[in-house]
């Protein structure tokens, strides 16, 4: 089945600056990339996603790219903010199966210093 | 629309014992997924509903059961309790093939 790996493990940035995260998937068949952000105590939502047939989606200070072939996705968070401090989580699934199996990464803890 | 809802919040219970937890998805989300959070083993998939039937299922003992009803609110189930299932259990909801939102959890504290 579907493999996903995060790294880093933790992250800490100062403020302003770029944050990136990388993943890898294993399943050539998987098509959609979610990323979420969990604060603590919170729920994971939903902060951007990516399928297959994009490079590249940026929404406003974020912005996921994806490269099929090497099978890695990446999120890029920029002018990076105090309130960016979460834990982060990739998915990869495959939906063409009909089901809504998301398969996470480990997370990344994000701190940002003032 | 209001988001996912889980019920409880919070449970303790103790070994051997079981427990139902409760998910009502966003209105006109007919899928639902449930996920088992632990610090170790980070979000697991545990199975997912679609109309009233399971549709996938992840690799969990016969222990951990579903179900879901016909307004789409699903139920699951954990049977003969145990130290491990210690966890935040999610549920989300999508309507589409892909686009899932989570509910808040219920943290369950197996004594």
């Amino acid at each position: 089945g579907e493999n996903v790996e995060q790294h880093p493990s933790t992250l800490s940035v100062q403020e302003g600056d770029s944050a990136v995260i990388k993943c890898t998937y294993s399943d050539s068949a998987s098509n959609y990339f979610p990323w979420y952000k969990q604060e603590l105590g919170k729920r994971p939502q939903l902060i951007i996603d990516i399928r297959s047939n994009v490079g590249e989606k940026k929404d406003q200070r974020i912005a996921v790219t994806l490269n099929k072939t090497a099978k890695h996705f990446s999120l890029h968070i920029t002018e990076t903010q105090p309130e960016d401090s979460a834990v982060y989580f990739c998915a990869a699934t495959d939906p063409r199966q009909g089901a809504q199996k998301l398969v996470f990464g480990q997370g990344t803890r994000l701190t940002i210093n003032p | 629309k209001a988001g996912v809802t889980q019920t409880p919040r919070y449970l303790i219970k103790t070994r051997g014992q079981q427990v139902t937890l409760s998910c009502s998805p966003i209105s006109g989300h007919r899928s639902v997924s449930w996920y088992q959070q632990t610090p170790g083993q980070g979000l697991q998939f545990l199975f997912e509903y679609f109309s009233e039937t399971q549709r996938n299922k992840g690799n969990f003992p016969g222990r951990f059961s579903g179900r879901q009803f016909s307004n789409s609110r699903s139920e699951m189930n954990v049977s003969t309790l145990e130290l491990g299932d210690s966890a935040l259990y999610l549920c989300a909801s999508s309507v589409t093939a892909d686009t899932q939102y989570f509910g808040p959890g219920t943290r369950l504290t197996v004594l």
